[in-house]
């Protein structure tokens, strides 16, 4: 049962426009939801993070968008860099970052 | 301020061997989790250590076991290895506190041949 889903597997955008990844769960008990960009071979680095108070985090070009009644949220890049072409997770918790469910990832590429 | 280190980064070993991996948290850090990467599978959980006391065990067999020491260190041990088992291995640590994110270490890629 994949509580944390990440529909798109894949994801290209033009360099300069707004790239949007999407992310699904399905427990309602999840209150805190990250985001991690990833590297082959390389760990996850922290983009962004939302609680469920919130329905919105911004920080940079980076913003989150958390919609609880449809248990949805959504990371937004704006604007897209050549830099940004990673592999994107969506991770949610109960409580904390202690135990991390994640989504299976959405590589993204971004063309000049 | 030095991030998550983990030793070592890459390893081959042949079924049913066993294996240790280490990770050290950034300092300050109390909470140590451990994930599995496969392609397959994707990232999954493995278990949190606080405290040297595991508090959180994702669906893994008891092959699949860790410790954490008075420094906060972490290991985590696999044994009779299974081709299966073969993954990159990732730590993260973290705060106590709720709102904080986790900090990824650069994982330890395992080969099991």
């Amino acid at each position: 049962d994949q509580q944390v889903k990440q529909n798109s597997p894949s994801l290209s955008v033009q360099e300069g426009r707004i790239s949007i990844l999407n992310c699904d769960y399905t427990n309602s008990m999840f209150d805190y939801f990250l985001w991690y960009k990833k590297y082959p071979a390389e760990g996850p680095t922290f983009l962004i993070s939302i609680s469920s108070i919130k329905d919105k985090n911004e920080d940079g070009r980076f913003t989150v968008f958390l919609n609880k009644s449809a248990k949805h949220l959504s990371l937004h890049i704006v604007p897209s860099q050549p830099g940004d072409s990673a592999v994107y997770f969506c991770a949610a918790s109960e409580g904390g970052a202690q135990k991390l469910v994640f989504g299976q990832g959405t590589r993204l590429t971004i063309n000049p | 301020k030095a991030g998550v280190t983990q030793t070592p980064r890459y390893l081959i070993k042949t079924r049913g061997q066993q294996v240790t991996l280490s990770c050290s948290p950034i300092s300050g850090h109390r909470s140590v989790s451990w994930y599995q990467q496969t392609p397959g599978q994707g990232l999954q959980f493995l278990f949190e250590y606080f405290s040297e006391t595991q508090r959180n065990k994702g669906n893994f067999p008891g092959r699949f076991s860790g410790r954490q020491f008075s420094n906060s260190r972490s290991e985590m041990n696999v044994s009779t290895l299974e081709l299966g088992d073969s993954a990159l291995y990732l730590c993260a640590s973290s705060l106590e506190a709720f709102g904080t994110e986790a900090f990824f270490g650069q994982g330890t890629r395992l080969t099991v041949v």
